[in-house]
């Protein structure tokens, strides 16, 4: 099976600008979990979808947003840019089924904020 | 209080040696997974080992294995025959049961990590 991917991989934006990033999950999986990775905070939980809803959520502010689409296939979006949200995104997909399950995670997104 | 605590932020070990990396864990749940992921420097996480808290089992995965000790709630990965490949930073997380979260899974959370690097 192909793994999670992501896209892009790649983001320099600036101050105020919008991005919108995509997960694409592991054929099967319909729960997609999204992370934000940075050298001060570490890995912190953003929110998770399963079956086109939010099922979960981090303690970010509400610039954060994202969805699943009936594929499972997830967007993030952030609006508003600061530089404070460089940072590393990580999407993770599991199948969303038992108590407690592995997630598998796609290479991420590295996201600049000039 | 940090439910993941890793103490050793470094590590350094010899090519071919074994090596332990420290987790401890603080949950009241009593359904609850542990999972070590290794992150190289592309930033991609690899999932490694997995130790839910019902096994009885030490978990292993081929070098990899956890030295799962629920009563001190520490999650140790033990990796055999280091090899250069293995540097990298090791995170350990716990993924906690549906119960607390109205049906829904538990996020994974994560511990601050352990960056390992492997002299030939």
């Amino acid at each position: 099976k192909a793994g999670v991917t992501q896209t892009p991989r790649y983001l320099i934006k600036t101050r105020g600008q919008q991005v919108t990033l995509s997960c694409s999950p592991i054929s099967g999986h319909r729960s997609v979990s999204w992370y934000q990775q940075t050298p001060g905070q570490g890995l912190q939980f953003l929110f998770e979808y399963f079956s086109e809803t939010q099922r979960n959520k981090g303690n970010f502010p509400g610039r954060f947003s994202g969805r699943q689409f009936s594929n499972s296939r997830s967007e993030m979006n952030v609006s508003t840019l600061e530089l404070g949200d460089s940072a590393l995104y990580l999407c993770a997909s599991s199948p969303g089924q038992k108590e407690v399950e592995t997630q598998y995670f796609g290479p991420g997104t590295r996201l600049l904020v000039l | 209080a940090q439910k993941i605590t890793q103490t050793q932020p470094g590590m350094f070990v010899q090519e071919k040696e074994a090596v332990t990396l420290d987790c401890t864990y603080d949950t009241s749940d009593q359904s609850y997974g542990l999972f070590w992921y290794k992150q190289p420097s592309s930033g991609e996480m690899i999932f490694l080992i997995y130790q839910g808290s019902y096994d009885e089992q030490n978990a292993t995965e081929g070098r990899y294995s956890l030295n799962f000790q629920k009563a001190r709630k520490s999650a140790n990965l033990v990796i055999s025959a280091s090899q250069l490949g293995d540097s990298a930073m090791y995170f350990c997380a716990m993924r906690e049961g549906m119960m607390n979260y109205g049906g829904s899974q538990g996020n994974l959370i994560f511990g601050k990590g352990t960056k390992l690097s492997v002299k030939p």
